[in-house]
């Protein structure tokens, strides 16, 4: 089954923890990206990496981290940084190209704070 | 940067008629434009995408219609159903900045019975 997978579905987060997201793809995809939504807003972009071992900030990457050590794999890390990380988040890739192709997203993680 | 703007924020129609949601983009340089539908807790799929080179494509019962001297596009949804209900967001895209997707602030579509 060809896709993107995002784990955990729904994570809680304690004031001053550090909380990772997971993403996966086995769509043999060089691009991924991370974005948040919040209601009644269009998707942000946080960070993005275009191929293995390197990756560049978005809009809103304050208080976020990632890493791309693998192309099948681009963690997204939420810091104690972010003040206000309640959102869903999620994840995506596309393949490169000379022609512009569509980016597909994962299911996303809804992240709530106690 | 890009900035795209989207509208309605929601719309309500009945049955069997006829949504229309409009986006406009600032710049002249974005080449591509996908929409989306998100239903409640999922993540959005791509429903439809029109690149620079083409004023309009059509999908069974979904079309999108592109304005570059306007700089706007729209989607238009024939004979809409109950499960047509969902979010939509439209989004832009430009040459070089890494290939980055500017989207709208999305379009609660609600088909009434």
């Amino acid at each position: 089954d060809g896709g993107i997978t995002q784990s955990p579905k729904y994570l809680f987060r304690k004031e001053g923890q550090n909380v990772t997201l997971s993403c996966e793809q086995n769509l043999n995809h060089d691009a991924m990206y991370w974005y948040r939504q919040d209601p009644g807003q269009g998707l942000r972009l946080i960070y993005y990496s275009q191929i293995v071992n390197d990756f560049q900030k978005g809009d809103i990457a304050e208080g976020y981290s990632v890493s791309r050590e693998k192309k099948e794999s681009f963690p997204l890390t939420v810091t104690s940084a972010q003040k206000n990380p309640t959102a869903f988040y999620l994840c995506a890739s596309r393949d490169r190209g000379v022609v512009k192709e569509t980016q597909y997203f994962g299911p996303g993680t809804r992240l709530l704070v106690l | 940067g890009e900035n795209v703007e989207q509208h309605p924020s929601t719309l309500s129609v009945q049955e069997g008629d006829s949504a229309v949601i409009k986006c406009t983009y600032s710049d002249s340089a974005s080449n591509y434009f996908p929409w989306y539908k998100q239903e409640l807790g999922k993540g959005p799929q791509l429903i439809i995408d029109i690149r620079s080179n083409v004023g309009e494509k059509k999908d069974q019962r979904i079309a999108v219609t592109l304005n570059k001297t306007a700089k706007h596009f729209s989607l238009h949804i024939t004979e809409t159903q109950p499960e047509d209900s969902a979010v939509y967001f439209c989004a832009a895209e430009g040459w070089g900045g890494g290939n980055k997707l500017t989207f709208g602030t999305g379009t609660q579509l609600k088909v009434e019975l």
